[in-house]
């Protein structure tokens, strides 16, 4: 089945201990993207990548790192996780950039202490 | 600035009717168009997209409307099913170079039975 997975799917952790959230997909997809979805904000654009080894800041990359060694994985890295991080975050592929519908996972809900 | 809102919070309909949950976005460069229905505790799901040089895309029991002279864009969902129940949002590329898809606040349908 072609999809993305996103693991956890919850987390809830202590300020400052970093944490890997881990998005993969199967449909040989070049573009993914990590999003928060935070009420009365909806979801904003964290990082991009367009392909392995190319990556880009999106709307909010403070305190986020991400890394695209390989296609289908797109792994989201918080170093020093702070309570205005707690959200839901989502991962999402598409095959190209711009004109294809994209792919979310089912999320990750993180809650910092 | 960029933006897509949608034009109610929430819409309740009856099963059976039919369901139309509108949007205005503002970025007149936007060339492709997306509606996601988001579910409780899951990721957005593609319903639609359209591209600008069209004006009604039709798919299963849903049709996009894209009106470029007043920027608005709609969603109609016919004879209007339990399941349909979630909030659903548009969104435009708010950048080709980017990839990054802006998103609007929601638009929660209640489908009474």
């Amino acid at each position: 089945e072609a999809q993305v997975t996103q693991n956890p799917r919850y987390l809830i952790t202590v300020t400052g201990k970093k944490l890997t959230v881990t998005c993969s997909q199967n449909m040989n997809h070049e573009y993914m993207s990590w999003y928060r979805q935070d009420p009365g904000l909806g979801l904003r654009q964290i990082y991009y990548s367009m392909n392995v080894e190319v990556t880009d800041k999106g709307d909010v990359p403070e305190g986020y790192k991400v890394s695209r060694k390989e296609k289908r994985n797109f792994p989201l890295i918080l170093e020093s996780p702070s309570p205005n991080q707690t959200s839901l975050y989502f991962c999402a592929s598409s095959l190209t950039i711009g004109l294809n519908g994209y792919t979310f996972g089912s999320g990750t809900r993180l809650t910092v202490v | 600035g960029e933006s897509v809102g949608l034009h109610l919070p929430t819409l309740s309909v009856q099963e059976g009717d039919n369901s139309i949950i509108n949007c205005a976005y503002s970025n007149s460069a936007s060339d492709y168009f997306i509606w996601y229905k988001q579910e409780s505790g899951k990721g957005p799901q593609f319903i639609i997209d359209i591209r600008s040089n069209m004006d009604k895309r039709q798919g299963q029991r849903v049709t996009v409307l894209l009106n470029k002279t007043v920027k608005h864009l709609s969603l109609q969902i016919a004879a209007t099913q339990p399941g349909d129940s979630a909030v659903y949002f548009c969104a435009e590329n708010g950048s080709s170079n980017t990839g990054k898809l802006i998103f609007g606040q929601g638009t929660t349908l209640q489908v009474k039975p």
